[in-house]
C-alpha cells in the first residue's frame, strides 16, 4: 500500500480567497489524481496531475480554478482560486503505486469550508 | 458513457449478512473496486477486482462480478455495527481515473 499525507486536514476560508492543498506520498506512484466530494455527494475527478507537465482536466473544471502541480513523483499541489461557499467540499488526493497499478489509494482528504 | 448506480440504503440487523449491489456501463473496464467511507474519514479501499474475474473473496467480504450484465456485489458476511459507513464502488476504465458510484449507506441494527 501506499501512506498518503495531505495538508491542511481542513480549513476555514473566506469567499475571494485561495488555498492550496499538498499531497504527499511515500512510494513511487505512477499516477496522482485529484478528487472532489461535495456534501453528502459522491466523488468527483477534478483532474490527473502529470509530472513536470500541465494537468488533465476533467469536462467543468478549469485550470485558472483549480491549479495543479506536479513537480516531483511524490508530491502536488490543488489550488482552490476565488473561492465561493460552493467549493465548500471534502478535496482528495489519490495515487496508483508503481508495481500495483491495479490498486488505488485515497488520502485522507481536506475539508474545506468556504465562508 | 461511463454511469455507475448504487442503491442508497440499506439496512441489516447485526450477524446478517449484507448485499452491496452496483450497476455500471463501461464495457471496457479494467478492475472494479469496493470503498468504504466512515463519517468524517477517508476512503478505505476493501477490496476489487479483475474484470475477468467473476468471484473475490477475503475474509468476510465476498466479490460477484456479472460481467454480461454489468453488475457488482459485495457480500458482508455476518455484519457488525463496525460495518456502518457508505459504501461505494467504482470502475477504472483506460484513462486510469476512476468513476464513483453514488454510494450505499449501511446501517446495521445491533
Amino acid at each position: 500500500s501506499a501512506v498518503i499525507s495531505q495538508k491542511p486536514s481542513r480549513d476555514i476560508c473566506q469567499r475571494g480567497t485561495s488555498l492550496t492543498i499538498q499531497c504527499q506520498v511515500d512510494s513511487q506512484v505512477t499516477m496522482m489524481f485529484w478528487y472532489r466530494q461535495q456534501p453528502g455527494q459522491s466523488l468527483t475527478l477534478i483532474a490527473t496531475a502529470n509530472q513536470g507537465s500541465e494537468a488533465t482536466y476533467e469536462s467543468g473544471f478549469v485550470i485558472d480554478k483549480f491549479p495543479i502541480s506536479r513537480p516531483n513523483l511524490t508530491f502536488s499541489t490543488l489550488t482552490v482560486s476565488n473561492m465561493s461557499p460552493e467549493d465548500s467540499s471534502i478535496y482528495l488526493c489519490s495515487v496508483e503505486v508503481a508495481r500495483h497499478q491495479e490498486t488505488q489509494y485515497f488520502g485522507p482528504g481536506t475539508r474545506l469550508l468556504v465562508l | 458513457g461511463e454511469d455507475v448506480e448504487q442503491s442508497l440504503f440499506l439496512s441489516v440487523r447485526e450477524g446478517d449478512s449484507s448485499v452491496i449491489n452496483c450497476t455500471y456501463t463501461d464495457s471496457s473496464s479494467t478492475y472494479l473496486y469496493w470503498y468504504k467511507q466512515e463519517p468524517g474519514a477517508g476512503l478505505q479501499l476493501l477490496t476489487y477486482i479483475f474484470s475477468n474475474m467473476d468471484m473475490k473473496q477475503d475474509q468476510r467480504l465476498t466479490v460477484l462480478l456479472n460481467k454480461k450484465d454489468k453488475h457488482l456485489s459485495l457480500r458482508i458476511a455476518d455484519t457488525q455495527t463496525g460495518d456502518s459507513a457508505i459504501y461505494f464502488c467504482a470502475e477504472k476504465t483506460g484513462r486510469r481515473a476512476l468513476t464513483f458510484g453514488s454510494g450505499t449507506r449501511l446501517q446495521v441494527q445491533p
